[in-house]
């Protein structure tokens, strides 16, 4: 079973609005990542966060971690049209490798 | 610098033919990883590479899958005796430190 898992599953908002998608997970981890996905081909990283963090900014997003809740949220601030994607969380263990863990996916259409 | 680059990007086959996937990763990445996505799901871990051994292959799905690196660069993802559940998108990524995972393109596999 997947380690993360987004909410919500799909998203629909205007141009200009803020977007905003959920990820929880189970186990403990060394960091939690955030990728971006165009039309189901390659994804693209976007942010990453360490299980010490609980905030990171970048650009117009913004990253959030609660370890106790075991939960993170990616906020993409003023979207455009150009934000239409799936959003992936995953999850990096505490052994070694890091392999990922990645949760179904936020579909995010940003409407012009 | 290049990306990770994957061939072929679309691989049409018969039910029971083998299939060899090719990717190349980013020059310098030590860390190499397998995934697979079928068609609106995340993404699962098949295998990763730490130079040309393969410390975890928990996610190889059975044993008609295996995977080879060679030169710390260059690995291919056999598929012997292709079924249809075998249909899908493999994400090769490469790592430094294996954290951030740079993915290529894909390749999307059809099995008829």
């Amino acid at each position: 079973s997947q380690q993360g898992e987004e909410d919500p599953q799909a998203l629909s908002i205007q141009e200009g609005e803020n977007a905003t998608m959920n990820c929880s997970y189970k186990t403990s981890i060394n960091n939690l990542q955030w990728y971006r996905q165009n039309s189901g081909r390659g994804l693209v990283h976007l942010i990453l966060i360490r299980s010490n963090e609980r905030e990171k900014h970048s650009g117009r997003l913004r990253v959030t971690l609660d370890t106790s809740k075991k939960s993170s949220s990616l906020l993409i601030t003023a979207s455009r049209a150009a934000d239409t994607a799936s959003y992936f969380c995953a999850t990096g263990p505490k052994a070694a490798g890091n392999k990922l863990t990645f949760g179904g996916g936020t579909r995010v259409l940003v409407k012009p | 610098g290049a990306g990770v680059s994957q061939s072929p990007s679309n691989k049409v086959t018969e039910k029971g033919k083998d299939v060899e996937l090719r990717c190349d990763p980013i020059s310098g990445h030590t860390a190499l990883y397998w995934y697979r996505q079928r068609l609106g799901q995340g993404l699962e871990f098949l295998i990763y590479f730490q130079g040309n051994s393969a410390p975890d292959k928990s996610g190889l799905p059975s044993d008609r899958f295996s995977a080879e690196r060679t030169g710390e660069s260059v690995s291919t993802l056999t598929i012997q005796r292709t079924q249809q559940e075998d249909s899908a998108v493999y994400l090769c990524a490469s790592s430094v430190r294996g954290e951030t995972q740079y993915f290529g393109p894909g390749t999307r596999l059809l099995v008829l």
